[in-house]
């Protein structure tokens, strides 16, 4: 079955670090670009970084830049994403998504950031 | 970076009606523009990808169009099941990938 399966959220004290992965099987991960997207509770989709097939480039939305790394492993099937110094406005479902067009998505991981 | 513009932000209908969400965007992202579904709960799912091209399995009631900087999801006939929120989105460059804000749309 061609699928994304997202772990590693939890709950993370303001300034904490956190670590997401998604798992891919039934397609060839090394073939697409790879992205995160996040929903806040209540709120529209954010596109949060990508990653290009090769893991050579790599591109984030500004308000996490320097604080998040996105990355991959295409011989294990997988995606990551690094969430160091974390804000209350960082919480929400954190989605990983294929391809350009998100033709595929995971069903989500819950970050929530309280102290 | 470019921005997306939705509207209406809420819209209702009934079913069988015709229903059209625009999407702006802040400068031009020629064909790269997708549409979503996404229900409570659930991830989004991928209607319309490079304006106009339908995803496997979607109902051929939705349809899009537009380039440059204006394009529009189309239902044609609304059925009670497409009582979600939609969303645009903007793939133009690799560097980020643009929503908008979401169009809920009821059913009446």
């Amino acid at each position: 079955e061609v699928q994304l399966v997202e772990s590693g959220g939890g709950l993370v004290q303001p300034g904490g670090s956190l670590r997401l992965s998604c798992a891919a099987s039934g397609f060839t991960l090394s073939s697409h670009w790879m992205s995160w997207v996040r929903q806040a509770p209540g709120k529209g989709l954010e596109w949060v970084a990508n990653i290009k097939q090769d893991g050579s480039e790599k591109y984030y939305v500004d308000s996490v830049k320097g604080r998040f790394t996105i990355s991959r492993d295409n011989a294990k099937n997988s995606l990551s994403l690094q969430m160091n110094s974390l804000r209350a406005e960082d919480m929400g479902v954190y989605f990983c998504a294929r391809t350009t067009y998100f033709d595929l998505w995971g069903q989500g991981t819950l970050v929530t950031v309280s102290s | 970076d470019i921005q997306m513009t939705q509207s209406p932000s809420t819209l209702s209908a009934s079913v069988g009606d015709r229903v059209t969400i625009t999407c702006r965007a802040s400068q031009s992202i020629g064909t790269w523009l997708a549409w979503y579904q996404q229900k409570p709960g659930k991830a989004p799912n991928l209607l319309i990808y490079k304006v106009s091209s339908l995803e496997s399995g979607v109902p051929s009631r939705f349809s899009g169009s537009g380039s440059g900087t204006e394009f529009t999801l189309t239902i044609s006939s609304l059925q009670p099941d497409d009582s979600a929120t939609y969303y645009c989105q903007q793939y133009s460059r690799s560097s980020q990938g643009t929503f908008g804000q979401g169009t809920k749309l009821e059913i009446k």
